[in-house]
């Protein structure tokens, strides 16, 4: 089955610790996302890549990084600088051009800061 | 800027009566619009989409309409059943700019109350 898969699903990190989610996907898709849902503000755009070796900064990139080394995996690093990095975390990925579906998100991975 | 826009945060209705959730977008230059489904601790599923060339678009019981003159898109579900209770965001992209993203609305919780 094709699909997009996130791991873990729940992460704890401490205070001053970088931490890399992952995100795989399986549906042949140039396009990947990371977003960011917090309550009340719906989903925020982190980093998007459309191609491999490249990426750009979404809303709220500040203190998070990616990679895009395949087509497949666009992990998200939140890094120290990240202050308020609890939060509910979801990767989607969609083909490039229009799409009647719009985006495939994974299950999300829920990062908690102790 | 909040280009879209949902200002319910929640809504509650008997099941078997119809729901209504909203979503106002302030770019004019969207051309294509979603609604998605999340339950928690999930990714966010597509539920039905519309273009702007047409007004109304309907898949089962989901029917989502769109006012291009006001600006704002309604998802109607008849009937509610209690496993539509979820959260509901609605978005938006402007796909003749090439490359694009999806804006996301905040979010309407939808409780259905057996």
């Amino acid at each position: 089955d094709g699909g997009i898969t996130q791991s873990p699903k729940y992460l704890f990190r401490k205070e001053g610790q970088n931490v890399t989610l992952s995100c795989e996907q399986n549906l042949n898709h140039d396009a990947m996302y990371w977003y960011r849902q917090d309550p009340g503000q719906g989903l925020r755009l982190i980093y998007y890549s459309q191609i491999v070796n490249d990426f750009q900064k979404g809303d709220i990139a500040e203190g998070y990084s990616v990679s895009r080394e395949k087509k497949e995996s666009f992990p998200l690093t939140v890094t120290s600088a990240q202050k308020n990095p609890t939060a509910f975390y979801l990767c989607a990925s969609s083909p490039l051009g229009v799409s009647n579906y719009g985006y495939t998100f994974g299950s999300g991975t829920r990062l908690t800061v102790v | 800027d909040q280009q879209v826009k949902q200002n319910s945060p929640s809504l509650s209705v008997q099941e078997g009566r119809i729901s209504i959730l909203n979503c106002d977008y302030t770019n004019s230059m969207f051309d294509y619009f979603l609604w998605y489904k999340k339950y928690p601790a999930e990714g966010p599923t597509f539920l039905i989409s519309i273009s702007s060339i047409k007004d109304k678009n309907e898949d089962g019981r989901f029917t989502v309409f769109l006012n291009k003159s006001a600006k704002h898109l309604s998802l109607h579900i008849v009937p509610s059943q209690p496993g539509d209770s979820a959260v509901y965001f609605c978005a938006a992209a402007r796909t003749t700019s090439g490359t694009y993203k999806y804006i996301f609305g905040t979010g309407t919780r939808l409780k259905v109350l057996a």
